[in-house]
């Protein structure tokens, strides 16, 4: 299953609310989670199961989808949010990730 | 819970590459949970490399064409990987991940070890 996401790169103030989209090549149902990356460190688990935020996450990110079409937004951007977002579907083996999405400050 | 992994940091081509992944503040046998790695080329996003059960049931990537090995030592609370044949492709910052295993969520990860392939 090929993974999507777009835009492949997209540049945002502090405050702004922002959206990232991802486009599975078939229905994963809600087998869709959300990852970002920081440079130079490992990804961190924002999002499992296209909507349920993981323990420990801001309530600022949250996710939607179901089927092939999938969001992550942002609601109001700080500082530590940019970074690179990855999206991933658990759907079906190879488990498989976008290419990522860089968050970059305007 | 941290995942701590080590191993070489430079391997000849068409040597093997072997990494371990110490667990601690878990147990690798816990219920719910797999354990794997993935890995980052340089510059490049990331790539499920596989994971397994600690009964022994295991999942991997077919493009890395059955040259992955993943074991679990339950003794000693460490997971493995092994990759054959390895060429300049196979360089890359690899992470040892727990893995939760309804949603297939990858909720642990260390912190990588970068390996490059090179004579």
């Amino acid at each position: 299953i090929q993974m999507t996401q777009s835009p492949s790169s997209l540049s945002a103030s502090v405050g702004d609310r922002v959206t990232i989209t991802c486009r599975a090549s078939q229905s994963i149902t809600r087998y869709l989670n959300w990852y970002q990356q920081r440079p130079g460190k490992a990804p961190k688990l924002l999002i499992y199961t296209a909507s349920s935020l993981q323990s420990g996450v801001p309530s600022r990110f949250s996710g939607s989808g179901s089927g092939t079409d999938f969001t992550l937004t942002i609601s109001s951007l700080q500082p530590e949010d940019f970074a690179t977002y990855y999206c991933q579907q658990s759907y079906s083996s190879p488990h498989t990730f976008g290419q990522g999405t860089r968050l970059e400050i305007k | 819970l941290q995942l701590q992994e080590s191993g070489p940091g430079l391997v000849k081509p068409s040597e093997t590459l072997s990494l371990t992944c110490t667990v601690s503040g878990d147990s690798i046998i816990s219920n719910s949970y797999y354990w794997g790695w993935i890995r980052q080329p340089p510059g490049k996003g990331l790539e499920w490399i596989g994971h397994m059960y600690h009964s022994g049931s295991t999942y991997d990537n077919p493009s890395l064409k059955s040259r992955v090995t993943i074991s679990v030592d339950t003794s000693r609370n460490q997971l493995s990987l092994r990759v054959s044949s390895v060429t300049a492709a196979d360089t890359a910052v690899y992470f040892c991940v727990r893995v939760y295993s309804s949603p297939g969520a990858f909720d642990i990860w260390g912190q990588g070890t970068m390996v490059a392939v090179s004579s």
